[in-house]
């Protein structure tokens, strides 16, 4: 069975620059997760997805970051203008319904460098 | 939210057990307790996880103290490739948040 998979793996932009983030979460399952990672860090909850609502984002900086998962299965993260402190690895992550006592299966992470 | 204490970084040699504490004091009754890992390069993976009884299960043993105020995740021997950084996450019912902290580096001597 695939995991979840990230693309792209890597990406450098410039400051001020748009850059977007896609996801495919593991087939089945209902609940998305998008985080941040800084370096030396653990990760660190931006939004949750419940097939296609956002029920969790209060960790999301909205002035320059925005979300979505249409159709309740792949999602998008965009940042615009990045700047220098976005740089991070971001990890999706998606379990089947969300449960607190249940297993979240995580990407391998795009890691983003802004100039 | 409630949070997780963990020594910054820990020793073992391979093939001897591994014994990663955690103290978590402020836990409620509802939080469950999870353990993930995350090698070099790659999103965290799921250890194990429990709410109040022991555990175990192919890759390790969680601990749980009676109180709930601490536990401890056992790897019985220790390989190389269990060198990782290892969280020990508090997850919430109500919010169903995952909360990491700077988690353990585990370090493994051949």
């Amino acid at each position: 069975e695939a995991g979840v998979v990230q693309s792209p793996r890597y990406k450098i932009i410039e400051k001020k620059q748009p850059v977007a983030f896609w996801c495919n979460p593991i087939s089945g399952h209902n609940t998305l997760y998008w985080y941040r990672q800084n370096l030396g860090q653990g990760p660190e909850l931006l939004i949750r997805y419940e097939n296609e609502e956002a029920v969790d984002d209060s960790q999301l900086p909205k002035d320059r970051f925005s979300a979505e998962r249409l159709k309740g299965v792949d999602s998008t993260l965009k940042i615009q203008p990045a700047e220098l402190g976005d740089s991070a690895v971001y990890l999706c992550a998606s379990s089947f319904s969300g449960g607190a006592g249940e297993e979240q299966f995580f990407g391998p992470g795009t890691r983003l460098t802004v100039l | 939210d409630a949070k997780t204490t963990q020594p910054n970084s820990m020793e073992s040699n391979e093939e001897e057990p591994v014994h990663l504490p955690c103290n978590h004091s402020t836990i409620s009754g509802t939080d469950y307790i999870h353990w993930y890992r995350q090698l070099p390069s790659q999103g965290p993976e799921y250890v194990i996880h429990g709410l109040t009884s022991n555990v175990n299960n192919r890759m390790a043993s969680l601990a749980i103290a009676e109180d709930r105020k601490s536990s401890t995740l056992i790897l019985h021997r220790a390989t190389l490739r269990d060198a990782a950084v290892y969280y020990c996450i508090l997850r919430d019912v109500g919010t169903y948040k995952y909360i990491f902290g700077t988690g353990t580096r585990l370090k493994v001597l051949a």
